[in-house]
């Protein structure tokens, strides 16, 4: 069954360090989003990506990075600079026809 | 620019008891609306979704019609189910950003037996 996987789905992080979240789809969707979802609020979008080696930053792009060398792969790069990288991350991916986003279970950080 | 405004909660509901959660949004011309429903410490699961004026989309139960008129996309459900609990949020997407989605802070809903 297509679907997009993000691994993992529990990471901790002590202060100081990169850590890097996977996201990987298989429905050969041309887009792929990164959202973070803080306890009781929406969605913030952090990147993302409308074609392969190509992405935008979103609202709350500082302190993180993100690639797309391939169409099925969209890594988040939660970074030191990022001043409080605790929350859920969540991958999304969409075709370019509006049907609508596909999410992945989400990755819980926590900068420990 | 675009935007998703949803009723706040939490909404706690007895089991058969009826449902409405409210949207509205901003947008020009003629954007798509949804409905995405999350449960704890999951994504998001797409619950229906509506993609010109006077369409209704449905699913599980669940309702919502696209109404220009009052940029509104309210979801209801008619009897309620303790599996229900979740939390909703509405989001629009418009051909002119590029499929880049807007979503609402999302309500959370609790149903008790």
């Amino acid at each position: 069954d297509g679907g997009i996987t993000q691994s993992p789905k529990y990471l901790f992080r002590k202060e100081g360090q990169n850590v890097t979240l996977s996201c990987e789809q298989n429905l050969n969707h041309d887009a792929m989003y990164w959202y973070r979802q803080d306890p009781g609020q929406g969605l913030r979008l952090i990147y993302y990506s409308q074609i392969v080696n190509d992405f935008q930053k979103g609202d709350i792009a500082e302190g993180y990075s993100v690639s797309r060398e391939k169409k099925e792969s969209f890594p988040l790069t939660v970074t030191s600079a990022q001043k409080n990288p605790t929350a859920f991350y969540l991958c999304a991916s969409s075709s370019t026809r509006g049907a609508g986003y596909t999410f992945g279970s989400g990755t819980r950080l926590t900068v420990v | 620019g675009d935007s998703v405004t949803q009723m706040e909660g939490p909404v706690t509901l007895s089991e058969e008891a009826f449902l409405t959660i409210n949207c509205t949004y901003t947008a020009t011309g003629y954007p798509s609306l949804f409905w995405y429903v999350q449960y704890p410490g999951e994504g998001l699961q797409l619950l229906l979704k509506a993609t010109k004026a006077d369409d209704k989309g449905s699913n599980k139960g669940f309702e919502a019609t696209y109404r220009k008129e009052t940029t509104s996309f309210h979801l209801e459900k008619g009897s309620v189910q303790v599996s229900d609990s979740a939390v909703y949020f509405c989001a629009l997407t418009h051909p002119n950003t590029g499929n880049q989605f807007y979503f609402g802070t999302g309500t959370s809903l609790t149903v008790i037996p």
